[in-house]
């Protein structure tokens, strides 16, 4: 079984903060990075998919980095929003067929 | 644009009893997958297909069965319900390539009393 891990488990903070997290994956056999945002009774969507060491990718004020080398991978969020408060999954993948979930970021961001 | 179609969302069962979460995607995916989400805990795998005739087990396999046979859908089959399959499921598709994202489907909620 791959570990996946992300911190902070959960995080609160004030509109306009920015804030970011991190995700620890195994540095071999990387074949994929995702990010997904996942809204209380919604279903996970995806934010980011990650390939390539040194990879930056940006959605808005969302945006994400990965280090394939030492396995973590950072999701970064500018001047934080309520509505952007939810849960951030990251998943490893090790080849097509499978994703390896960590157990997610809470975020809740007060007005 | 229907993309993952996932049914019911919600279902009461009693310990024994048998019962069938449907999912269909329509976006010629190979790859589909079940997982179930419990609190404090990620999605955890537990059965995946790459193709029509193909499954394979996940993480946490025991007490369920799929098939699949057609690209279209992947049904997941709780043969005797027991109250530790109580869980929010989701089933998530898949399509070629390093870059494609998992589409998921809307999640069933399953209380085992």
């Amino acid at each position: 079984i791959l570990n996946v891990e992300q911190s902070p488990q959960s995080l609160h903070v004030q509109e306009g903060d920015s804030t970011n997290f991190t995700c620890s994956f195994p540095s071999s056999n990387f074949y994929a990075l995702h990010w997904y945002r996942w809204e209380t009774a919604k279903s996970p969507e995806a934010l980011f998919v990650m390939t390539l060491n040194g990879d930056e990718k940006k959605k808005g004020r969302i945006s994400a980095t990965l280090n394939t080398k030492e396995g973590y991978s950072y999701l970064y969020i500018k001047g934080s929003q309520p509505e952007d408060s939810a849960t951030y999954l990251c998943a490893f993948s090790s080849g097509y067929s499978t994703l390896t979930f960590g157990k997610g970021t809470m975020l809740l961001v007060s007005p | 644009n229907a993309g993952v179609t996932q049914t019911p969302k919600f279902q009461v069962l009693k310990t024994g009893q048998s019962m069938t979460l449907q999912c269909a995607q329509d976006m010629n995916h190979e790859y589909m997958s079940w997982y179930r989400q419990d609190p404090g805990m990620g999605l955890r795998l537990i059965h995946y297909s790459v193709g029509a005739g193909i499954t394979d087990q996940g993480e946490v396999p025991n007490g369920y069965n799929v098939s699949r046979s057609t690209t279209e859908d992947f049904p997941l089959r709780l043969l005797s319900a027991a109250p530790s399959q109580t869980s929010v499921y989701f089933c998530a598709s898949t399509g070629w390539g390093q870059n494609t994202e998992a589409f998921f489907g809307q999640g069933t909620r399953l209380t085992v009393v």
